[in-house]
């Protein structure tokens, strides 16, 4: 089962970008990187996942690097309501019947004024 | 439209007591999942439920049991309580379990503490 790398902990300035990296270098051709974040106790929210190609939607960008072996989040223009843990995910199969998401500890993104 | 829904949001409970923690979604979906949390560390699988009528052990199984009432309802059980076990608890929900896209919505969580 593929394992995710990210950095215990990073910050950013209100405004500017946030990139988040992860490796996920032993990914197989046909699983999914997903992104969540969880803000302060809160349930963790999905924000983007994707195969091969760079996704965007309304909460972020993601950037896959071609050998699919690492992928960037972008938050474009971060605000204070961003800091949170943010977790890089790749699926883990339990059984035959089924697979689960793998958190590890994620990334905690600091956003300051 | 609620999405997944847990129940109580708050628990205390005494070591050895029993009680079930109990989770609901509205969305339609097959596959459901208990997850907890641990101060500082990120979520641990439990239990799941590809479906309705199945369910499978996760990461840390032990001193948990599960049922999946029906496609709307998944409850977790400790049958008697350990320190160990105090933690938050996290339900979630997903449309499809064996696919290649897994998006799974959260509850906001139950916080259990034994004491």
């Amino acid at each position: 089962d593929a394992k995710t790398t990210q950095p215990t902990s990073m910050d950013c300035a209100e405004g500017r970008a946030a990139n988040l990296p992860c490796n996920h270098s032993t990914i197989s051709g046909n699983e999914y990187v997903y992104w969540y974040r969880q803000i302060h106790s809160q349930g963790p929210q999905y924000i983007i996942h994707g195969l091969k190609n760079n996704e965007t939607n309304e909460m972020a960008s993601l950037i896959i690097t071609e050998d699919r072996k690492s992928s960037t989040l972008i938050l474009p223009h971060a605000t204070l309501r961003d800091t949170a843990v943010y977790y890089c995910i790749v699926r883990v199969m339990y059984s035959n019947s089924g697979y689960a998401l793998n958190f590890g500890k994620g990334t905690s993104l600091l956003v300051t004024p | 439209n609620a999405g997944v829904t847990q129940t109580p949001k708050f628990q205390v409970l005494k070591t050895g007591q029993s009680m079930t923690l109990q989770c609901a979604q509205d969305m339609n979906h097959n596959s459901m999942y208990w997850y907890r949390q641990d101060p500082g560390m990120g979520l641990r699988l439990i239990y799941y439920s590809a479906s309705e009528g199945t369910t499978d052990k996760g990461e840390v199984p032990n001193g948990y049991n599960v049922s999946r009432l029906n496609k709307r309802e998944f409850s977790l059980r400790l049958e008697s309580a350990a320190p160990s076990q105090t933690s938050v608890y996290f339900c979630a929900s997903s449309s499809l379990g064996g696919g290649r896209e897994n998006i799974q919505y959260f509850g906001a969580g139950t916080r259990l503490s034994v004491l």
